[in-house]
This record gives structure tokens, C-alpha cells and sequence, in this order.
């Protein structure tokens, strides 16, 4: 498989509920990136890891917990969201330098 | 406030015909520009970047044309095809990395047959 894959493409849960979404990136990047992308509004960036380590927070709540074992994965773990956390949940990833990001086909997170 | 902008939430053009889609920004640190293309249920798809050293890029039916004094960009598609309807995004970083990269709104083209 190529490219950046995410898993679950759709995602259902409740305010009490637990879950995580994955993303794996098959393209030898060593950047990896979250995004929300919500009705009517921009791409906006929730977390930037390079080399494994986080460098970017851009002040999400703390029920998003992100997590980077490796270069090739990342993990977005979500606990006691809100309804208003319902969005698509874009990953990507990038080489260093002067480069585009390439993105996952999203998770679409409905919560109810 | 937003620092990318794209005005036009919609453009219509006939096929044969050109596209212009366009991104004004407010941030002069931003100095790398790419344009992405999204299909409904899919990521975006890098289409096509431009630093700020250059002023136009070009790749097949695609064109990137940066003004930095009026710190607008635009895409140029011609001849525009209906595979090319989709919705396109602008975006920017800043400090010769594209790490932290800052998108508009986007722009749905349709293109008619």
C-alpha cells in the first residue's frame, strides 16, 4: 500500500466514549501532521510531529492526545468529546524542507 | 483573521475553457505557496507550489502565478477539464518550511461539458 491511509474512514461515538484514530504513511517522510477540517471553515492544524517528536500544538483541547511511535505512524486519542468536535480528521505527512504536505483520504467523526 | 483567503467560494467555467482561481494574503513572511485540489471523500491533492524567489510555475495545464507586491497568488488551469471539478485550496507557510502551512477556505470549481 502507498501514500498516507487512515483508519476508521467514519466514526460514530458518544461524549463518554474513548476511541483512536491511526494514520500510516508509506512514503519515508519524517513529518507527520493532524488536521480538523470543520463545515465552512479552513484546514486548521491541531499537531505537527517531526522525528517523532511534537513541535507544533496549536492550543487544542486536551482531550485530543496525539501520540508518534514512529516515523511512519501516528495516533490521534480521543476521550469526552463534544459535539462540536464532529469533523473531518485530515492526517498528512511531508519530507523535510521545502516540500508539500501529502494527505489521507480523513476520518469523518460524528459525535453525538 | 484569516491570513489566506480565497474570495470566491465558487466558480463555474465551461470546459476548453480557463480557470482562474484566486488567494490574497496578508502575512509578507509567507514565502512558500501550494495549491491543493479535493474531491468529496478523498484528502486534498497537492497539485502545485511555488517559493517566494519565483513569480510562476508551471506543470502541464497548470500555471501558479505569485504577486508578491499585491501578496496574491493565483492558479491557472487551461483548457479546463470536468475532471478538474473539485474544490481547490490555497496555502502558505512561512520561514522556508512548509510545517506549518495555513490554508484558505477553497474555491469549488465546476467545470460543465
Amino acid at each position: 500500500e502507498t501514500g498516507v491511509t487512515q483508519t476508521p474512514r467514519h466514526l460514530v461515538m458518544g461524549m463518554t466514549n474513548k476511541k483512536s484514530l491511526k494514520c500510516e504513511q508509506h512514503l519515508g517522510h519524517n513529518a507527520m501532521y493532524w488536521y480538523k477540517q470543520s463545515a465552512k471553515k479552513p484546514l486548521e492544524l491541531m499537531f505537527v510531529y517531526s522525528l517523532e517528536e511534537r513541535v507544533e500544538n496549536n492550543s487544542v483541547p486536551s482531550r485530543f492526545s496525539p501520540e508518534c511511535p514512529n516515523s511512519s505512524h501516528l495516533f490521534l486519542h480521543l476521550h469526552t468529546l463534544q459535539p462540536e468536535d464532529s469533523a473531518l480528521y485530515l492526517c498528512a505527512s511531508s519530507p523535510s524542507g521545502l516540500a508539500p504536505q501529502y494527505f489521507g483520504p480523513g476520518t469523518r467523526l460524528l459525535v453525538l | 483573521d484569516q491570513q489566506v483567503k480565497q474570495n470566491s467560494p465558487s466558480l463555474s467555467v465551461q470546459e476548453g475553457r480557463i480557470s482562474i482561481l484566486n488567494c490574497d494574503y496578508t502575512n509578507s513572511m509567507f514565502d512558500y505557496f501550494l495549491w491543493y485540489k479535493k474531491y468529496p471523500a478523498e484528502g486534498p491533492t497537492f497539485l502545485i507550489s511555488i517559493s517566494s524567489i519565483k513569480d510562476k510555475n508551471e506543470d502541464g495545464r497548470f500555471t501558479v502565478f505569485l504577486n508578491k507586491s499585491a501578496k496574491h497568488l493565483s492558479l491557472h488551469i487551461v483548457p479546463s477539464q470536468p475532471g478538474d471539478s473539485a474544490v481547490y485550496f490555497c496555502a502558505a507557510s512561512e520561514e522556508g518550511g512548509s510545517e506549518k502551512l495555513v490554508f484558505g477556505k477553497g474555491t469549488k470549481l465546476t467545470v460543465n461539458p
